[in-house]
């Protein structure tokens, strides 16, 4: 067990329908990341967020967007679903002063149908 | 972020020692070297992470050489239960992970 919580464990929608995807960091925790995992595809990063503020972003499309609360828990917001869209979200967080380690989360399963 | 190469896939037998190298040509003075290992459907999981010369842990060595341009992440005695992918990142200080296709490891009995 990482540490890191993500909700829901399995989600089924519709194309052009908009999802959200929750992720608890470890205790203490700043540092939260999203990536995408379709299907024989690698993980891609998606987004970074610090202590509420974005600190990087990667391949996110501009359908997807997502914040950090005062609480440091994450929400990623989904919206326009596509059929591609369909892939495992997983999330992660770091700590400083563990050097580069990021915990990932269960990961929420998305399918797009 | 400094690009890694590593093989595709692996296979192995039960009890084998399994030796994955990643090389990384352009690795910068203050990247550590990362290893993460993930089964189907489930989240990466963090194995060792070295910055230089040898780092071991109870699930795996991690060989860096001198020049830290190539790493070796050494996986003792194999089980079934190690057939996952692999991954070798490289990088520093917040950086955000770049996961590439990893190994594939197989372990038959």
């Amino acid at each position: 067990d990482s540490g890191v919580t993500q909700t829901p464990k399995h989600l089924i929608t519709a194309t052009g329908q908009r999802v959200t995807l929750r992720c608890s960091p470890r205790s203490g925790d700043l540092s939260v990341y999203w990536y995408q995992q379709s299907l024989d595809q690698g993980l891609q990063f998606l987004i970074q967020y610090y202590n509420g503020e974005e600190r990087a972003k990667g391949n996110i499309l501009e359908r997807f967007s997502a914040q950090q609360f005062p609480d440091l828990h994450s929400e990623l917001n989904l919206s326009s679903l596509e059929l591609g869209d369909s892939a495992l979200y997983f999330c992660a967080s770091r700590s400083q002063g563990e050097g580069e380690t990021q915990y990932f989360g269960p990961g929420t399963r998305l399918l797009v149908l | 972020l400094a690009k890694t190469t590593q093989p595709i896939s692996m296979d192995s037998y039960e009890g084998q020692e399994v030796n994955i190298t990643c090389s990384h040509n352009n690795i910068a003075t203050n990247d550590y070297i990362t290893w993460y290992q993930q089964f189907p459907s489930q989240g990466p999981r963090f194995i060792i992470q070295g910055y230089k010369t040898k780092v071991t842990n109870e699930v795996a060595s991690l060989f860096i050489p001198a020049d830290r341009k190539s790493s070796t992440l050494s996986l003792p005695r194999v089980s079934l239960s190690d057939t996952a992918v692999y991954y070798c990142l490289v990088g520093a200080n917040d950086y955000k992970l770049s996961f590439g296709a990893g190994t594939t490891v197989t372990v038959r009995a």
